[in-house]
């Protein structure tokens, strides 16, 4: 059971270059989310998922793009990458009957 | 504007020391969770608090809603290296039952040895 996993664990990108966040949980989890972490404002919620099929915007969704194929995968796309979108993006899942969520152990990209 | 505003940013004590940390807002919530994030990882939930005054205990750590539930207190009795790592509050917002967070921009906590 390996829980939240999230591929790559580091990336760097040049201005402009697209690319995909595979996230991957096993624990049969209807709900997903994509965070992502900068330094001094906690984590911010781009896109999230309530189940296989559907997607919504979160908090800060501008320059995203997310699907939802599988109920145990979540790709985040970044379609034209900005310096701006330089942080550390986090993956989570949670059932939908508690509101505990599980995170993964994190993507550092660095858009130059 | 933060929703939730966490205090202090950083602290830096030695080991042995007690210490509390503050999660506070102007809107009242429903619940509000505690999490704790180690370098490299991501963060775990330690606690949800849900009743207005209500104190939970998870060994050192003391949790705190206030009675209003617009603010959370995290206190650690004689704190370890081991509690070394970033504490954020978190609480959901919306509706439906979607699970989605917004987290205060946390306190890192250095326990030196």
């Amino acid at each position: 059971n390996a829980g939240v996993t999230q591929t790559p664990k580091f990336r760097v990108l040049k201005t402009g270059q697209s690319m995909t966040l595979l996230c991957a949980q096993d624990m049969n989890h209807e709900y997903m989310y994509w965070y992502r972490q900068d330094p001094g404002m906690g984590l911010r919620l781009i896109h999230y998922s309530v189940g296989e099929g559907t997607t919504a915007k979160g908090e800060v969704p501008d320059g995203y793009n997310v699907s939802r194929l599988k109920k145990q995968n979540f790709l985040l796309g970044l379609e034209s990458a900005a310096p701006s979108q330089t942080s550390v993006y986090f993956c989570a899942s949670k059932p939908s009957s508690t509101d505990t969520q599980y995170f993964g152990p994190g993507t550092r990209l660095t858009v130059l | 504007t933060q929703l939730l505003e966490q205090s202090p940013q950083f602290l830096s004590i030695q080991e042995g020391e007690n210490l509390t940390v503050y999660c506070n807002s102007s809107s009242v919530f429903s619940s509000l969770q505690w999490y704790r994030q180690e370098p490299g990882e991501g963060p775990v939930l330690l606690v949800t608090v849900v009743t207005g005054g209500e104190v939970k205990k998870l060994k050192r750590l003391t949790f705190q809603f206030g009675d209003a539930r617009k603010d959370s207190s995290l206190h650690i009795t004689a704190a370890q290296p081991g509690d070394t790592g970033l504490y954020l509050c978190a609480v959901e917002v919306g509706s439906g039952n979607t699970g989605k967070l917004i987290f205060g921009q946390g306190t890192t906590l250095q326990v030196k040895p």
